[in-house]
């Protein structure tokens, strides 16, 4: 079964620090978003990203996050500078044109620290 | 956005039918409601999908009432690696399958020996 690849797996980085978080979307998928999940709250909604450019974004896709697809494959989500309210697990999940729903990935845990 | 009520908890009996109920009363004729689980922190997985009929496939069944002010998830034979947390989503007006999940705080089956 095709999978969303997310790496790393878990990353710890100090506050202020720009991460990076990256996503294998399936392969021939067109839409992409990003979710977030505090430990032990909802998994809430970021961003969602279609034919290069942002369809929809929540609150909490403030200025200091940013996605893109730089090579044509991966899909990242950038933080500018991390905040410790920023440590969540974080899910990539992507939608082929004829799927009914999206795949998730396994998520990136960041720890900021 | 329609709303969902799902009960936080329920058990279920390894091998017992698991029957998980949803409320959505708000819900308007062309919304669809979904179906999700996250098992233990992992990415949330889609289970099911309908607008006004049953829908049965290999992971469970989905009983609409007439009104379609609720369902009913059912997984016919639980077994221990179906201990998750379940969403009942209903999509926000307008998405079709493109758009956004609201994730509410779902239904936490623990299905036991």
């Amino acid at each position: 079964e095709p999978e969303v690849t997310q790496t790393p797996s878990h990353q710890v980085t100090q506050m202020g620090q720009e991460v990076i978080l990256r996503c294998v979307p399936i392969s021939n998928h067109l839409y992409f978003y990003w979710y977030r999940q505090i430990l032990g709250q909802k998994v809430e909604f970021l961003v969602s990203f279609y034919n290069n450019e942002i369809s929809e974004k929540s609150e909490i896709f403030d200025d200091q996050f940013s996605v893109e697809r730089p090579d044509g494959s991966n899909f990242t989500l950038k933080i500018r500078s991390t905040k410790l309210e920023d440590s969540a697990m974080y899910f990539c999940a992507t939608l082929g044109g004829n799927q009914v729903s999206a795949f998730f990935g396994q998520g990136t845990r960041l720890t900021v620290v | 956005d329609a709303k969902t009520t799902q009960p936080p908890s329920m058990d279920c009996a390894e091998g017992r039918a698991a029957n998980l109920p949803c409320n959505h009363s708000t819900i308007s004729g062309n919304e669809y409601v979904y179906w999700y689980r996250q098992i233990h922190s992992q990415g949330p997985q889609y289970i099911i999908h309908g607008l006004k009929n049953n829908e049965t496939n290999e992971m469970a069944s989905l009983i609409i009432t007439e009104d379609r002010k609720s369902s009913t998830l059912i997984l016919p034979h639980a077994t221990l690696r179906d201990t998750a947390v379940y969403y009942c989503i209903v999509r926000p007006p307008g998405s079709g399958n493109t758009g956004k999940l609201i994730f509410g705080q779902g239904t936490t089956l623990q299905v036991k020996p």
